[in-house]
Parts: C-alpha cells; structure tokens; sequence
C-alpha cells in the first residue's frame, strides 16, 4: 500500500508558465511534507517543505499548498524554466521524527520547453 | 560539492562478490541513512543511524549489512547480492530531528 502518491509520471509545460504538481497521501498522522528536485547523475536536493498547521508556504517561485481534508499536496513553480526540469519527489513524514523517515512518492518527470 | 560524498559511483559486481560502498558527510550532521532507488519505484529507506547507533532496519535482508564507525562515515558492505538488487543506493544525512535530507549523488549498482 503506497501511502504517498503522485499520480502524473510526467509534465511538460513552456518556459513562462505555471507548473503544478501534484501528491495525495493516505496516511493522515502525517504532518510535515517536503518536496525534493532530483537532476540526472545527482542525488535528490531538499526545495521546500510545510507542517501540516499551515496551507501554504512560498519561497521564491515555489509555492507548496497543502489541503489536509483532501490530504492533497501541490506545488506551483512560477514562472518555469528551463533549469527546472527535473525529478520531483513528494516526501511526507511526522514533525519530531527524522526527516530521513519520510515516505516518497513515485516522482514526476518535470519538462520545461523553451 | 553537495556536503555527502558518496564512492564509488559506478559499481559492478558479481554474484559471488564482497564489496563496499562508502559514504561521508561534511555538515556535522548526527543522523545518516541508506536509501534504495529502483527503477519505477519511489526511493525506499533501509537503514538508519543516530548518532553512530542503527535505529532502524527496514527489514532488510542481510546480504546488505552497514557500519556506521563514527557519525560522519557510513558504509554499505554488500555479498551474494542478486540481480534485482540492482539499483541506484543513496546516502543522506540530517541532523537530529526536524530538518530536510541532505543526499549524495548516489551509487548505480549493477549486480551481474
């Protein structure tokens, strides 16, 4: 049973624009989400991350909203570009536990055309 | 220079082979980890360490067995492996509690 999903392998959006990607989870003890960027040959790297006592957290482009009702995740890349195309992992774990003990989603296969 | 060194990259070996896969941080991180990244799988954690100590075993079979000497080492000693152990095997690090994975650039495994 995966508890974490993210149900789109891949997305190809043009440079500009918005790129939304998406997670559910079923597990809901979970209380703190991250996303990690993964780039060919290279090992995963940390972007951004939430608790579950908030539905949005934004850092630069990247802006993550939470929907605990819906045990919904998403990120929001804007504008895209071409740099951004990558492996996305969605990641979800408890607060107080390591961050090593999260549990991944499948990844998706992020394209940004110039 | 990603902070988690990890060596070798590319490793093939044999069924009847020993072999080791090293891992080494540099952020004075306490917590370390082995992760597994097969081919259309989402990554799978097998073990952690806190402070030189395992705190848990993903119920690994042993034919993976790791050694934490200190808290910025970790190695993975690997023997009789199969092919579908074949994948790409990610360290990482983080401290204690709270904060984000820091990963190596990992070690693509082919088990021939």
């Amino acid at each position: 049973d995966q508890q974490v999903k993210q149900n789109s392998p891949s997305l190809s959006v043009q440079e500009g624009r918005i790129s939304i990607l998406n997670c559910d989870y079923t597990n809901s003890m979970f209380d703190y989400f991250l996303w990690y960027k993964k780039y060919p040959a290279e090992g995963p790297t940390f972007l951004i991350s939430i608790s579950s006592i908030k539905d949005k957290n934004e850092d630069g482009r990247f802006t993550v909203f939470l929907n605990k009702s819906a045990k919904h995740l998403s990120l929001h890349i804007v504008p895209s570009q071409p740099g951004d195309s990558a492996v996305y992992f969605c990641a979800a774990s408890w607060i107080g536990t390591h961050a090593g003990k999260s549990t991944f989603g499948d990844g998706t296969t992020l394209t940004v055309k110039p | 220079e990603t902070g988690v060194t990890q060596t070798p990259r590319h490793l093939v070996m044999g069924m009847t082979n020993k072999k080791s896969l090293k891992c080494e941080q540099h952020l004075g991180h306490n917590a370390m980890y082995w992760y597994k990244q097969s081919a259309k799988k989402p990554l799978e954690l097998m073990f952690v360490y806190n402070f030189k100590e395992q705190t848990e075993n993903n119920s690994v079979p042993s034919r993976f067995s790791p050694e934490c000497p200190n808290s910025s080492h970790l190695f993975l000693h690997l023997h009789t492996l199969q092919p579908e152990d074949s994948a790409l095997y990610l360290c990482a690090s983080s401290p204690e509690r709270g904060s984000p994975l820091h990963f190596g650039n990992g070690t693509r495994l082919t088990v021939t």
